[in-house]
């Protein structure tokens, strides 16, 4: 079944310190696309970064950065040297090709708050 | 160019009124779909729209529950004789041509409150 688990409910860290965000997925697919979206306080989603199954690379923009590793079937996110404006509902989604409706399967969400 | 656009941003209702919520996806994204939000869970999938097949409804909740799109583009999920249960904020989304791969790209959303 799929399934996209977020453990950490909420995160609190001071300005400047760098936090991660788990992300844990199960499919059945082999190929697939694993998603974040921040959602800040005004509510609308936005995108940050798709991989897929078969890239395994790191990737770094900015402050942030991802680390996708199948072995365990996670995606987790890094913020480096956090900012009050990182403050948001971060999200990991979940797409599985090549069947159906390609739906995005979400996780229910990490709250961060960086503390000035 | 505009975004994913959504009417109205809030609505309240009493228990037991139908309600319609609005969605205009990007100009030339052929896929459409409609998640749905409560309180402290993710986002929930709800209905999809590809081009002109039929809809992928199997994330509705109960047939209170419908939603169309015509002409291709604007999308209305309607909620009849809704429920306090059924308060959530409505996001919809979309995307070129509903692969997999891409990024879905979402509306503000409607924030619906039942009395």
């Amino acid at each position: 079944a799929q399934k996209v688990t977020q453990a950490q409910t909420e995160i609190s860290v001071v300005e400047k310190e760098d936090v991660t965000l788990d992300c844990v997925y199960e499919t059945r697919d082999t190929t697939y696309y694993l998603f974040w979206y921040k959602q800040p306080p005004s509510g609308e989603l936005v995108f940050l970064i798709r991989r897929n199954s078969f890239d395994e690379q790191n990737e770094i923009s900015g402050r942030y950065s991802w680390n996708f590793q199948k072995s365990t079937s996670s995606f987790n996110f890094t913020i480096t040297a956090s900012q009050v404006v990182d403050s948001a509902v971060y999200f990991c989604a979940l797409s599985e090709a090549p069947r159906g409706t390609y739906k995005y399967i979400f996780g229910t969400g990490t709250r961060l708050k960086v503390l000035a | 160019g505009a975004g994913v656009s959504q009417s109205p941003s809030n609505k309240v209702t009493e228990k037991g009124k139908d309600v319609e919520l609005r969605c205009d996806p990007i100009s030339g994204h052929t896929a459409l779909y409609w998640y749905r939000q409560s309180l402290g869970q993710g986002l929930e999938f709800l209905i999809y729209f590809q081009g002109n097949s039929a809809p992928d409804k199997s994330g509705l909740p109960s047939d209170r529950f419908s939603a169309e799109r015509t002409g291709g583009s604007v999308s209305t999920l309607t909620i009849q004789r809704t429920q306090q249960e059924d308060s959530a904020v409505y996001l919809c989304a979309s995307s070129l041509a509903g692969l997999a791969q891409e990024t879905q790209y979402f509306g503000p959303g409607t924030r619906l409150l039942v009395l």
